[in-house]
Formats: C-alpha cells, structure tokens, sequence
C-alpha cells in the first residue's frame, strides 16, 4: 500500500524558511516522480514543484520559483521541499502526491497534508 | 498556463438524483499521440486530501463506485454523479495535466438538498 507521510509543518515569520519531508513507502521510491501540491485556507488546489524519479529534473510553479527547491533522496524514499523568503500567501496546506506512471501529472497518491503558516 | 474553468461553482441535489459538473479548459488537452484527453477528477471532503475519481477524462480510478462517470474531449467535460448519496457531498476539481504546470478548476462544490 502507498504510503506518504509529510512531516509537521509549522508558523514561520514572513522571510523564514522551512523545509518540509515527505516520507514514502509501499512502492519503488525511485521510478516515479513526485510533487508538492497546496492549498490555501478555504482556496483550491495549486501545484507547486515536480521532481522526476532520479532527481534530475525540476520543475516549479511561477508563483515559488527561484523561493523554492525540491530534491529528493532516493536511499531514504523522502521528498523534500526547502522553502525560503516565505511570504503570507505562502500559507496553505502543503500536499506530497505521487503520480501513477510514466510521467503523467495526475495523482492518484496523496499524503494528509501539512499546514505551513507564514505569519508575524 | 493552461486555465481550466468549472461551473457550477456549487450545486444542491437532492439525494437520489443527478448531479453534473462541468470542466473546461482554455485550450485542447487532447494528446493526439494516444488519442487520450489528459484530464483528471477529483473528489475532496473536509479535512481530507483530494481523492483521484476519474483519469484519461473517462476512466474510472479503481475502487470508485460506477455512480461516478467522466466525459468529453478537447476542451469541454462533464462529470456526472447518477445518483448522489450522502457520502458524495464533497468539493470536485478538475485538474489537466497535458502541459506544464498542471493546472486545477476552481472547484464545484456538492450539497445535498
């Protein structure tokens, strides 16, 4: 059975850091890629950050580009999202999701989500 | 950026009856390699992470009950509920995922009458 399991977010000044993990079990960690996905208080879905199984490729939304990074360690089946310069509309609830296969962007995997707080 | 439009952006039905949500996107999402539109569905409950329904805009995730149906091609589709249950009321996102970044609806969401 996939399992994802984010690790605890938290409240984070405005321009703080925060790295977020996301823990994987139940499937081989590296043949799939991986993405952070977040959703603000009462908002929609808003993907965030790709990385591909072996870690080479990244890709970010807009709105965290060059804020954000996403890396992955494949020995410990962790995700990682670094995420600097916070802001308030940073705020949300951060999701680790898997894809299916073969690359395709849709997510059948999801965790149970953290909630990063940017606030003073 | 690939803008995906639900409506409604709520609806109330009553238990027993259909309910239809419509998708659209801003341009095709047709991959004409696999003949495949690359539009996903999905349900959310309070609390809760969002739950895959429908993949390929017509295939059914397993475990999904048959209630749940996905149609349409290009840049318009439907996602049809036959018989609402209680169980059903929830928030429902389209999401595309043809080109970078995959992009979500707004979201529908369904009550009961």
């Amino acid at each position: 059975e996939v399992q994802l399991l984010e690790s605890a977010g938290g409240l984070v000044q405005p321009g703080g850091s925060l790295r977020l993990s996301c823990a994987a079990s139940g499937f081989i960690f590296s043949s799939h890629a991986m993405s952070w996905v977040r959703q603000a208080p009462g908002k929609g879905l808003e993907w965030v950050s790709t990385i591909s199984g072996g870690g080479g490729d990244t890709y970010y939304a807009d709105s965290v580009k060059g804020r954000f990074t996403i890396s992955r360690d494949n020995s410990k089946y962790t995700l990682y999202l670094q995420m600097n310069s916070l802001r308030a509309e940073d705020t949300a609830v951060y999701y680790c999701a898997k894809e299916l296969s073969s690359g395709w962007l849709y997510f059948p995997h999801w965790g149970q989500g953290t909630l990063v707080t940017v606030s003073s | 950026d690939i803008v995906m439009t639900q409506s409604p952006g709520s609806l109330a039905v009553s238990l027993g009856e259909r309910a239809t949500i419509n998708c659209k996107s801003s341009q095709s999402v047709l991959y004409s390699s696999n003949n495949k539109n690359c539009l996903a569905w999905y349900q959310q409950k309070p609390g809760q992470p969002p739950n895959l329904l429908i993949y390929w805009a017509s295939t059914r995730e397993s475990g999904v009950p048959d209630r749940f149906s996905g149609s349409g091609s290009g840049t318009d589709f439907t996602l049809t509920i036959s018989s609402l249950q209680a169980e059903d009321v929830a928030v429902y996102y389209c999401q595309q995922y043809y080109s970078n970044p995959p992009t979500f609806g707004q979201g529908t969401k369904v009550e009961i009458k």
